[in-house]
């Protein structure tokens, strides 16, 4: 199991704001990494999957990069809107299974 | 919807018992894939199976067993169940197993299990 880490654990922003987040992963034996959006009472819902250095990958207002060599990524949501409420997990991936970490909970104010 | 379905929805038990979850893979999916979700913690990869065989494991206690079917539908089996086993149960699925870094999981809606 890898050791991630996300930032913040949780933030709030007013609605049509722009923000960001982190996740930390082991650089060494990269293999992928992917992001999950998991909206209370429902399931963790696929984002993005990244495999390569530098990897930019959008769908609609949010958008994520990677790093692979010193181990991030960073998910932005670009004007915010009440629907992006969630909690954003990202998960390293090594050659069979996903390790998540805890998430970051964004709570869009109205 | 993932296309992934786990029964039951919830499942209160006590302790002591056995309990079986049930999930059935999207269609052409391989791979099934177990994670509890307990309080204050993350997503947990428990086991995997593919295509029948067990691929992977993770943090699954001796107590928790779980098997792939011809048909593909997975099963995993708690017993001797403490009031710590209570937690979120889902499965997910995916269309390869090892080899493809961008095989996606999809997972359930999840079981609710709760120990008194």
């Amino acid at each position: 199991i890898l050791n991630v880490e996300q930032s913040p654990q949780s933030l709030h922003v007013q609605e049509g704001d722009s923000t960001n987040f982190t996740c930390s992963f082991p650089s060494s034996n990269f293999y992928a990494l992917h992001w999950y959006r998991w909206e209370t009472a429902k399931s963790p819902e696929a984002l993005f999957v990244m495999t390569l250095n530098g990897d930019e990958k959008k769908k609609g207002r949010i958008s994520a990069t990677l790093n692979t060599k010193e181990g991030y990524s960073y998910l932005y949501i670009k004007g915010s809107q009440p629907e992006d409420s969630a909690t954003y997990l990202c998960a390293p991936r090594d050659d069979y299974k996903l390790s998540f970490g805890a998430g970051t909970t964004v709570t869009v104010r109205a | 919807d993932s296309g992934v379905t786990q029964t039951p929805k919830h499942l209160i038990t006590a302790t002591g018992q056995r309990v079986t979850l049930r999930c059935s893979p999207r269609s052409g999916d391989l791979s099934v894939y177990w994670y509890q979700q307990s309080l204050d913690q993350g997503l947990q990869f428990l086991i995997q199976y593919y295509n029948g065989e067990e691929r992977a494991k993770g943090n699954i206690l001796e107590r928790f067993s779980a098997q792939q079917f011809p048909d593909l539908h997975s099963e995993l089996n708690l017993s001797s169940l403490e009031l710590g086993d209570s937690a979120l149960y889902f499965c997910a699925s995916s269309v390869a197993t090892s080899g493809v870094p961008q095989d996606t999981q999809y997972f359930g809606p999840g079981t609710r299990l709760t120990v008194l």
